[in-house]
C-alpha cells in the first residue's frame, strides 16, 4: 500500500537550516507529483510547493521562494524540502502529500519543526 | 493568487443532523476543488475531489458541489466520527487552501 514515511521532530536554531524527508513506498515514485504543505498549530494549511519526482521540476507558493527548497532523489523514492533561514515563525507541522489528478491522495504522518534558541 | 474563503469558521451540530461547509473562491476555479478531512492529530483525508467526485472509501453521507467560484460540502446525518476540521483546497491554478472549518458536536 502507498505509504509517505516523513522524518522525526526537528528542534533547530533561528538562522539555520533544516532538511525533512518524505521516502515513499507502496507505487512508483515517479509517477505522482509531491506537494509539501505547513500547519502551523492550531491553524490552518499552507501549500508551500509541489514537484516532479520524474524531471525534477518545482512550483512554489511565492510566499516560501527562497525559503523552501524541494529535491528528490529517485533511487531512495525520497522527496525533500530545505528550509532556510528559519525564524519561530516557520515553527509548524510540515507535511509531504503525493498527488493524484491534481488532489493530495495520500499524506505523510507531518513532521513538526520547532524554532527556538 | 487565488484566494479561498471558507465558512463557517467553526460549526456546532447535533447528531444525526445535516451540515454544510462552504468556500468561495476570488476566481473561477472551474471545479478544480477537493475537500479534506482532519482529525485531531492526524493527517488530513482526502474526501472530495473536482468538486463532487466522493473518494474511495469515503462514506456516502458527504457530498460536494458547486460550480464557478461558489462551492460547498455537505453531511448528511452527522455521526460522532465526523467531528473533525475541514478544509477546503484549488488546484485549478497552484493550489490554495481555505481557512478551514472546525466542526463540534453539539
Amino acid at each position: 500500500q502507498v505509504q509517505l514515511q516523513q522524518s522525526g521532530a526537528e528542534l533547530v536554531k533561528p538562522g539555520t537550516s533544516v532538511k525533512l524527508s518524505c521516502k515513499a513506498s507502496g507505487y512508483t515514485f515517479t509517477s505522482n507529483h509531491m506537494n509539501w504543505i505547513k500547519q502551523t498549530t492550531g491553524q490552518g494549511l499552507e501549500w508551500i510547493g509541489i514537484i516532479n519526482p520524474g524531471s525534477g521540476g518545482t512550483s512554489y507558493n511565492v510566499k516560501f521562494k527562497g525559503k523552501a527548497t524541494l529535491t528528490v532523489d529517485k533511487s531512495s523514492s525520497t522527496a525533500f524540502m530545505q528550509l532556510s533561514s528559519l525564524t519561530p515563525e516557520d515553527s509548524a507541522v510540515y507535511y509531504c502529500a503525493r498527488e493524484r489528478y491534481s488532489s493530495l491522495t495520500y499524506w505523510g504522518q507531518g513532521t513538526l519543526v520547532t524554532v527556538s534558541s | 493568487d487565488i484566494q479561498m474563503t471558507q465558512s463557517p469558521a467553526s460549526l456546532s451540530a447535533s447528531l444525526g443532523e445535516t451540515v454544510t461547509i462552504e468556500c468561495r473562491a476570488s476566481e473561477d476555479i472551474y471545479n478544480g476543488l477537493a475537500w479534506y478531512q482532519q482529525k485531531p492529530g492526524k493527517s488530513p483525508q482526502l474526501l472530495i475531489y473536482n468538486a463532487n467526485s466522493l473518494h474511495t472509501g469515503v462514506p456516502s453521507r458527504f457530498s460536494g458541489s458547486g460550480s464557478g467560484t461558489q462551492y460547498s460540502l455537505k453531511i448528511n446525518s452527522l455521526q460522532s466520527e465526523d467531528v473533525a476540521s475541514y478544509f477546503c483546497q484549488q488546484y485549478y491554478n497552484y493550489r490554495t487552501f481555505g481557512g478551514g472549518t472546525k466542526l463540534e458536536l453539539k
